[in-house]
């Protein structure tokens, strides 16, 4: 059974920082790994998918990994920004077409 | 282009009442998902439309809960009676194909069961 993991559970930086967000996941048999970004009281906005053949997907500030083979996945967010405080969900599709969630990093980004 | 809306924002029953969720997908979307969240856990999946037909129920809990969505477009899922334990948030999402394609989730709904 799959099961993914984030850490850190939470994380505080001052504006500027860079930072690197942690998810891994025991099965290595998937399709892609999604990252999402959920403020509070809000639904889940996408910012980056990877599919299982590659190795890495840019947005902007925003650079997310993947090594399939170890599991784990990284997220890069470079020069954070107070607006970039949110909760950050990393999901991975198996053969069906469901999302299997980790329990997020709560970061809070203070000027 | 719209995005995936839900309805109600929020909901606030008694245990043993019956709640009635609603999903508008974005338009052109065939796939449609189900999804929710209880207090202190993990999203997790509950069901995954093809147009009409159920694809992959898996993750719906008991018989208490009932998804539809009748002529591919929006879909409803109705929880009966609900119990405390069902309390949460509610997503849902739509892609327009499926396998490797991004999934656009909505705001959610709000379920508290007192």
């Amino acid at each position: 059974k799959q099961e993914v993991t984030q850490i850190p559970a939470a994380l505080s930086v001052p504006e500027g920082e860079n930072l690197v967000l942690n998810c891994s996941f025991t099965d290595s048999a998937i399709y892609n790994l999604q990252w999402f970004r959920q403020d509070p009281g809000k639904g889940l906005t996408s910012l980056l998918l990877i599919q299982s053949s590659q190795r890495e997907q840019t947005s902007g500030r925003l650079n997310a990994s993947l090594d399939k083979s170890s599991g784990r996945s990284t997220l890069y967010i470079a020069a954070s920004q107070p607006g970039d405080s949110a909760t950050y969900l990393c999901a991975v599709r198996e053969g069906t077409d469901k999302l299997i969630f980790g329990t997020g990093t709560r970061l809070q980004v203070f000027p | 282009e719209a995005g995936v809306t839900q309805f109600p924002s929020h909901s606030v029953i008694e245990k043993g009442q019956t709640v009635t969720l609603r999903c508008d997908p974005i338009s052109g979307h065939d796939n449609l998902y189900w999804y929710r969240r209880v207090m202190g856990k993990e999203i997790k999946f509950l069901l995954h439309f093809v147009k009409e037909s159920k694809q992959d129920e898996s993750g719906m809990p008991n018989n208490r809960f009932l998804a539809e969505r009748t002529g591919g477009t929006y879909s409803t899922l109705k929880v009966q009676p609900a119990e405390l334990e069902d309390s949460g948030v509610y997503f849902c999402a739509s892609s327009r194909n499926r396998g490797q394609e991004t999934q656009y989730f909505g705001p959610g709904t709000r379920l508290l069961v007192l």
